[in-house]
């Protein structure tokens, strides 16, 4: 079956501009995260979904970090004002629930310039 | 506090012989351990796992790990490294005590030779 899916792959924005990084997870799961992963380090955590709801958003680093999943099922990662320190690639993954592994999607390389 | 530590950034290995990438962690609760793989310009694919049972854990490609809880240990291991095994290695803890997210490591860059 299809895995994890992040669109777009690559992004190249101004700084200050406004970005959306999409995920879509594998079907029926319910739980979602997002993650940043900069260079030579390990996945950062940034939110959890349970369903619609965010039941962990401790990891987003400030008030420009946005991100729902309106119907429990597509995500999207909303960045205002960009800095040249958002520049990472940012990656999704799922799981059906409980202590299981999550699967992870390819990830969104982005760079601000 | 909830954390993993890969000690090594770099293992070299010959085509062959056994392979070893260490992992310890540190969590409140109760662990739950996993071990990801990541090939350049990939995504994270995961390995194995260990919930409950057996300390001795076997997962995709030959790799197993031991979960050792005294040391707080879950090491992945190889009886024969293959050039293919190359790539970027993560380990990742989950806390029953906090539930939610992974607490990942910094990765261990494994090269094969051959």
């Amino acid at each position: 079956g299809a895995g994890v899916s992040q669109t777009p792959s690559n992004k190249v924005t101004e700084k200050g501009k406004y970005v959306e990084l999409r995920c879509d997870p594998i079907s029926g799961h319910t739980a979602l995260y997002w993650y940043r992963q900069s260079l030579g380090q390990g996945p950062e955590f940034l939110i959890y979904f349970q369903g619609t709801g965010a039941a962990d958003d401790s990891g987003l680093p400030n008030d420009r970090f946005f991100a729902v999943r309106p119907e429990g099922s597509v995500s999207t990662l909303k960045i205002q004002r960009t800095e040249r320190g958002d520049s990472a690639v940012y990656l999704c993954a799922s799981s059906p629930g409980g202590w299981t592994e999550a699967f992870f999607g390819q990830g969104t390389r982005l760079t601000v310039v | 506090a909830q954390s993993v530590a890969q000690p090594e950034d770099q293992v070299n290995v010959a085509e062959g012989n056994p392979l070893t990438v260490k992992c310890t962690y540190s969590v409140s609760g109760n662990p739950y351990l996993f071990w990801y793989v990541q090939y350049p310009n990939r995504g994270l694919q995961f390995l194995l796992k260990y919930i409950t049972g057996d300390n001795l854990v076997k997962g995709s490609y030959g790799f197993e790990a031991e979960f050792n809880k005294s040391q707080t240990s879950f090491h992945l291991k190889k009886p024969s490294a293959l050039v293919s095994d190359s790539a970027l290695y993560f380990c990742a803890v989950r806390d029953s005590n906090t539930g939610n997210q992974f607490y990942f490591g910094t990765g261990t860059s494994l090269t094969v030779i051959p």
